[in-house]
């Protein structure tokens, strides 16, 4: 168990709905990290956020959204979804969020979006 | 353009013997690598790390080793075990920017037959 959690497990869905993904970090870790697997497909960087201010953003699409909240937990808002939106969506947290320092995330189970 | 590489998909290893997964990547400015280990149904876990500076590093049966001017990096797995069967992801981060995100590859996976 890394300490991250993700919420739901399972998600289904249809094409122009909108859904929200949560995501809990670690105790104590101040950056979220979020990323997407499609099939047959590394895992793609879409944002991440660091005490509560965005800190970098990656192949994000504009439909796309994400906030970190005071309590540190974050959630990614998918919105006009549409059928290749369908993967796992991974949360990662780690305790710092720059490249000045080692940078292992923990990852959480991840949140299978199926878009019908 | 894919910044990390992993060319083999897949590696099928007896019991025993070595496991030794390949990773490419392109951009020298990164600071460290990284490998993680994927079960079905769960998020990757970290296996090992290396920082740029080093051209090996050791954890137990497994050991990374880094070579920047072929810009690439290998695990090995000694001696591979059933329980090591798995999707193994590259990572490389830092690359002298301020983002602290990962740049991953697209995984090999590992199947080591009893």
């Amino acid at each position: 168990d890394s300490g991250v959690t993700q919420t739901p497990k399972h998600l289904i869905t249809a094409t122009g709905q909108r859904v929200t993904l949560r995501c809990s970090p670690r105790s104590g870790d101040l950056s979220v990290y979020w990323y997407q697997q499609s099939l047959d497909q590394g895992l793609q960087f879409l944002i991440q956020y660091y005490n509560g201010e965005e800190r970098a953003k990656g192949n994000i699409l504009e439909r796309f959204s994400a906030q970190q909240f005071p309590d540190l937990h974050s959630e990614l808002n998918l919105s006009s979804l549409e059928l290749g939106d369908s993967a796992l969506y991974f949360c990662a947290s780690s305790p710092r969020g720059d490249y000045q320092t080692y940078n292992e995330q923990f990852f959480g189970p991840g949140t299978r979006l199926t878009v019908l | 353009d894919q910044q990390v590489k992993q060319n083999s998909p897949s590696l099928s290893v007896q019991e025993g013997r070595i496991s030794i997964l390949n990773c490419d990547y392109t951009n020298s400015m990164f600071d460290y690598f990284l490998w993680y280990k994927k079960y079905p149904a769960e998020g990757p876990t970290f296996l090992i790390s290396i920082s740029s500076i080093k051209d090996k590093n050791e954890d137990g049966r497994f050991t990374v080793f880094l070579n920047k001017s072929a810009k690439h990096l290998s695990l090995h797995i000694v001696p591979s075990q059933p329980g090591d069967s798995a999707v193994y992801f590259c990572a490389a981060g830092g690359y002298g920017g301020s983002q602290g995100n990962l740049i991953f590859g697209k995984g090999t996976k590992l199947s080591v037959k009893p």
